[in-house]
């Protein structure tokens, strides 16, 4: 149990176009999911917490009309990157949070981004 | 105090060896340790997870011993083998949080040697 899946795995695209990377949790409901970004042998960093039917709450820094992130269903987030350009080329990473009363979080395999 | 400090930043192990990751806290609210593995190209998986009432967990070859007083906790891999080598990543959260933010470390790069 506890699988989450992200799509598309890998996407390359042209600067100025937008990319969508959906994360769905695949046998359990997340109200609560989460968005990081990963640089090469770094740690995770916090981009967005996604809460199901509401807004988005950005981390200071990260632009939220460039990465906007929609958690319309239970078991469905969508991060779109808008106006991609090669900085934003990254690896991301969803995470869901199963609700139990522990803060068990599961990781999605990752999307590695490339902008040209 | 919302950091999470990780140590080493790389460790090189023999096969069969232990391989210690050692992670400290300041946040007292902190109720919630995870650690996590990570391939390269791979999301990070949950590996094993602690809470502060238990002073240790273990689960096959993987312990966490925790120490409250000491604000640290830590991850030993026993009879490490060439599959584990990964980085690691520890993490904390509190529950008393209703983001449910984890705040990680920094993360150790494990190669075991065969």
């Amino acid at each position: 149990g506890a699988v989450v899946s992200q799509h598309p795995s890998r996407v390359i695209c042209k600067s100025g176009t937008s990319v969508k990377i959906e994360c769905r949790s695949l046998d359990f409901q997340a109200t609560t999911m989460f968005w990081y970004r990963q640089f090469p042998k770094k740690s995770l960093m916090l981009m967005a917490t996604s809460n199901e039917g509401s807004k988005a709450t950005y981390e200071q820094g990260v632009e939220k009309d460039k990465f906007l992130i929609n958690h319309a269903s239970l078991t469905l987030s969508t991060l779109t990157v808008t106006s991609a350009h090669p900085e934003d080329s990254s690896f991301y990473i969803c995470s869901a949070r199963r609700d139990s009363n522990y803060n068990e979080q599961f990781f999605g395999p990752g999307t590695r981004l490339t902008v040209l | 105090q919302q950091q999470v400090k990780q140590s080493p930043q790389s460790l090189i192990v023999q096969k069969g060896g232990i391989s210690i990751i050692n992670c400290a806290y300041e946040n007292t609210a902190f109720d919630y340790f995870p650690w996590y593995q990570q391939f390269p190209g791979k999301g990070p998986a949950l590996l094993i997870a602690i809470r502060p009432d238990v002073s240790e967990k273990k689960e096959g070859r993987f312990t966490i011993s925790f120490n409250k007083s000491a604000k640290q906790f830590s991850l030993h891999i026993m009879d490490s083998q060439p599959g584990d080598s990964a980085t690691y990543f520890c993490a904390a959260s509190s529950m008393m949080d209703s983001s449910y933010k984890l705040i990680f470390g920094s993360g150790t790069r494990l190669l075991v040697r065969p």
